[in-house]
């Protein structure tokens, strides 16, 4: 069965510096993968998405992640933080097919002025 | 503007009574969900449905009923079997399943 690990339950940034989230996921074949945001009492937003080609993905609102299938993870990444990037962040495996996306846990990201 | 509804925002009501949550979507997508959202647990799947007319349980599906009678709604019914139904509840749809999903803006429904 699938599986995403979201290692770190909340993440407190300073506005300006980068970021880093970590996902790590367990699928057995090529996965589909997925980040999205969520501000307090919202939906979730999608931020970019992993399905084939190039392992470095961009996404809206100045957002990256990186495949790697050596290490299982999908780390999103992002060069400058602005205090609206406070928010909940999912990421999600899952498959071609039928399969439904697995979702993590989430992180939480906290900026400080 | 294309998009997925769930209506009301907010929504109160009393142990024992059923509830329906509503949930609409004009994306032409045939797949919809309905996740169940607590505090530091994340999404969890209550129900999907692939095409209209068709439905399948999902992690958590017990207290909780769906129907798909057209491919524009998923409404989701909150039972009195549910033993803790108070939580915020997201309707999420794609074009198929796998594929990326677009969410509602949410129902947080409590119980007393």
């Amino acid at each position: 069965a699938q599986s995403v690990t979201q290692p770190d339950i909340h993440i407190t940034v300073s506005e300006g510096a980068s970021l880093e989230l970590r996902c790590n996921y367990s699928y057995g074949a090529t996965p589909y993968l997925f980040w999205y945001v969520q501000s307090p009492g919202q939906g979730l937003q999608l931020l970019l998405k992993y399905f084939s080609g190039d392992t470095l993905v961009q996404g809206i609102k100045g957002f990256e992640a990186e495949f790697k299938r050596s290490q299982s993870s999908f780390n999103l990444r992002k060069p400058s933080v602005h205090w609206s990037d406070a928010a909940e962040y999912f990421c999600a495996v899952g498959g071609g097919g039928s399969y439904i996306p697995t979702f993590g846990r989430g992180t939480s990201l906290i900026v400080h002025p | 503007d294309g998009g997925i509804t769930q209506s009301p925002k907010y929504l109160f009501r009393k142990e024992g009574q059923n509830v329906t949550l509503s949930c609409e979507q004009n994306l032409n997508h045939d797949a919809m969900y309905w996740y169940r959202q607590d505090p530091g647990q994340g999404l969890r799947l209550i129900y999907y449905s692939q095409i209209v007319n068709d439905f399948q349980k999902g992690d958590i599906a017990e207290g909780y009923s769906v129907s798909r009678e057209k491919k524009e709604s998923f409404p989701l019914t909150v039972t009195s079997a549910q033993k803790n139904p108070t939580a915020f509840y997201l309707c999420a749809s794609s074009i198929a399943l796998g594929s990326e999903q677009y969410f509602g803006p949410g129902t947080r429904l409590t119980v007393t």
